[in-house]
């Protein structure tokens, strides 16, 4: 079974800290790709990677930047967390070669900025 | 442009009652692929089922089923005899073959079984 983790369920930080949400997948997928969720908007890309050091921007990627160093290991930053950031951020991967972009998705990490 | 239109944002059904989540898309490829995903209240993303473009055949699944129409470009999802575990928020979704491999997603419709 495709696993994908992130570092945490809960997490709540102070505005203006800087914030690394951490996700790992263990199926060697070349694609990862981070969410935030939000009530009424559904799941919006921040950022995705396609492979090691590649990373392009998604829809709302302002606020946000990424690292990419290991394959199985995706990293969302949050240079300095605002409150309008706080949401739900979910993870996931999928295999490149598979052609249909199915994507696996982690449990989440909700993030309470005050 | 490429949508994912789920009309219903929220739906509330007595246990036992079918109910049908409505997907209408939006692709000017000819090859993609269509998703349903169940999100509990845990968080978690559970995919459901894909289809591809080009198979139109509806498909069952224990109490689920899924009628694709390209016609309509729609791809609807009904759970027959629907149970209190079966309460979460769904997501339609489309990828593009032809493009890249990221994903579409619709806003969710949130369905509520009501014991």
């Amino acid at each position: 079974d495709v696993k994908v983790t992130q570092s945490s369920r809960y997490l709540v930080k102070r505005t203006g800290e800087k914030v690394f949400l951490e996700c790992v997948q263990d199926m060697d997928h070349e694609n990862m790709f981070w969410y935030r969720q939000d009530p009424g908007l559904g799941l919006r890309l921040i950022y995705f990677s396609y492979d090691v050091k590649m990373k392009e921007k998604g829809d709302i990627p302002e606020g946000y930047s990424v690292s990419r160093e290991k394959k199985e290991r995706f990293s969302l930053i949050l240079e300095s967390a605002s409150t309008n950031q706080t949401s739900m951020y979910l993870c996931a991967s999928s295999d490149r070669d598979s052609g249909t972009g199915e994507q696996y998705f982690g449990p989440g990490t909700r993030l309470t900025v005050t | 442009a490429q949508k994912v239109t789920q009309a219903q944002t929220e739906i509330s059904v007595v246990e036992k009652e079918d109910v049908t989540l409505d997907c209408v898309y939006e692709t000017r490829d000819t090859t993609y692929y269509l998703f349903w995903y169940k999100q509990p209240p845990s968080g978690e993303l559970v995919f459901l089922i894909r289809r591809n473009s080009f198979d139109e055949q509806n498909e069952i699944s224990g109490r689920y089923s899924w009628n694709f129409q390209k016609s309509t470009s729609s791809f609807n999802f009904t759970i027959t005899a629907s149970q209190v575990v079966d309460s979460a928020v769904y997501f339609c979704a489309l990828s593009e073959a032809d493009r890249d491999d990221k994903i579409i997603f619709g806003k969710g419709t949130r369905l509520h079984i009501l014991p």
